[in-house]
């Protein structure tokens, strides 16, 4: 079946950096995509999404880009604060045209000050 | 503005007791509601969802079981709670392609 996987479970930085969190997906028909932040203790919260007719999209301080060619997805934070250490996952909706998102493992992010 | 509504926050249970977990949401109507369970250090296992009321789907086997009795309340029970239950509990709803979930349930069954 389709899966949503990340390329690595820990990412430390330190404060100031910029971070790179990278996730793979399968399903070549996927049309939608979604990063979400989830701190500790807490539910997921949505970052940033982009749709398969883009390359790139710009939030404030972060930046998502999709190269289909590879099916893969990377989640750009600049300027990493204390505040942004999370696990972060990607989503992408389950084939068969649902919008059921497919959770990858997720990276968890720490930013050291 | 919508909103959802997750409890009990945290709970301890012992093996074979039941469960309640309910969840709610408001400022939507007919909202695609979710359950899903994280184990610790892990992702996130979809584990039933609805389209609307008495409309449940299982995404797994498990000993557990999931009710919609409202347009916007989604309960997640079992009649016998096993060690292997334990984990935090999102309820989540869906707009737009986008999940909005709850702050979570955790349960650690002993």
């Amino acid at each position: 079946g389709e899966s949503v996987g990340l390329h690595l479970p820990t990412l430390s930085v330190q404060e100031g950096d910029n971070s790179i969190i990278n996730c793979a997906y399968s399903n070549s028909a996927s049309d939608y995509f979604i990063w979400y932040k989830q701190e500790s203790g807490k539910g997921p919260q949505f970052i940033i999404d982009i749709r398969s007719n883009m390359d790139k999209r710009q939030g404030q301080r972060v930046t998502v880009l999709l190269n289909k060619t590879v099916k893969h997805l990377s989640l750009q934070i600049a300027a990493t604060q204390p505040g942004d250490s999370a696990v972060y996952f990607c989503a992408e909706p389950r084939s068969g045209g649902s919008y059921i998102p497919t959770f990858g493992r997720g990276t968890s992010l720490i930013v050291h000050p | 503005s919508q909103t959802i509504h997750q409890w009990p926050a945290t709970l301890v249970q012992p093996v074979g007791s039941p469960l309640s977990l309910e969840c709610t949401v408001e400022g939507t109507s007919n909202p695609n509601l979710y359950w899903y369970r994280q184990a610790a250090g892990r992702g996130l296992q979809l584990l039933f969802y609805s389209v609307g009321i008495g409309q449940i789907s299982s995404e797994v086997p498990q000993n557990l079981s999931a009710s919609r009795p409202q347009d916007r309340q989604f309960i997640l029970s079992s009649k016998k709670l096993l060690l292997s239950d334990s984990g935090f509990y999102l309820c989540a709803w869906s707009g737009t392609g986008r999940l909005f979930f709850g702050e979570g349930s955790r349960l650690t069954v002993l």
